[in-house]
């Protein structure tokens, strides 16, 4: 079945600094969504990616949908506290009979103040 | 608009019981899912509703899972008998149609013993 490669699994960064994750796929996506996941609560979407290449900000996080269809990134800018938690990438197919959306592992971030 | 809700929050049961877990969907979302998260890793698919079909549920261990959605509006997950490894969190998402952003509820965590 499908797989996704979330990288790093996890960072440890100082408040302000920038932050990268990106997710690799063994297979072609035609949505890449990002979510996080605060401890004791179900993951919130961040933001949705619909076409190869696009790139999409919500306010300091920025994510791109790779060109090849297999990989995307996701840009943390300036980092705060409250930016702590595990952040998901999920790929989804909407064609044939496969309509599940495929979740990598995670990337958990800490900021330290 | 509220979100998805789910209950009970918590639940620690012994082995070989039955459990049962509630979710109610964003209003006017057609399309229901209940996932499972293991410790560390993203959600899993179990199952997937489009109003009251079951059009997915090829991830659902039918031996002790069971769903409904009788009314196409809220819906019952329930494990019988639980077996240590269904220890877990259970998560319930919705979305306007199938493909569209999945929202998700805060999940019930599962407790085995």
């Amino acid at each position: 079945g499908q797989q996704l490669n979330q990288s790093p699994q996890s960072m440890f960064i100082q408040e302000g600094e920038d932050v990268s994750m990106n997710c690799t796929s063994s297979s072609i996506f035609n949505t890449w969504l990002w979510y996080k996941q605060d401890p004791g609560e179900g993951p919130v979407l961040l933001i949705a990616l619909y076409k190869a290449g696009e790139l999409t900000s919500n306010g300091r996080l920025t994510a791109q949908f790779g060109i090849t269809r297999k990989d995307s990134f996701l840009n943390i800018s300036a980092s705060i506290p409250s930016d702590v938690g595990i952040y998901f990438c999920a790929g989804h197919n909407s064609g044939g009979s496969n309509y599940k959306l495929t979740f990598g592992k995670g990337t958990l971030l800490t900021v330290n103040p | 608009e509220a979100g998805v809700v789910q209950s009970p929050r918590y639940k620690i049961i012994e082995k070989k019981q039955p459990v049962a877990f509630w979710c109610n969907p964003i209003s006017g979302h057609n399309t229901l899912y209940w996932y499972r998260q293991n410790l560390g890793q993203g959600p899993e698919l179990l199952i997937r509703y489009e109003n009251e079909e079951a059009v997915d549920d090829s991830q659902l261990p039918k031996d002790r899972f069971s769903a409904e959605r009788l009314k196409g509006v809220d819906s019952t997950l329930k494990i019988q008998p639980a077996e240590l490894g269904d220890s877990a969190v259970y998560l319930c998402a919705s979305s306007r149609r199938e493909g569209h952003e999945q929202f998700f509820g805060p999940g019930t965590r599962l407790t085995v013993l």
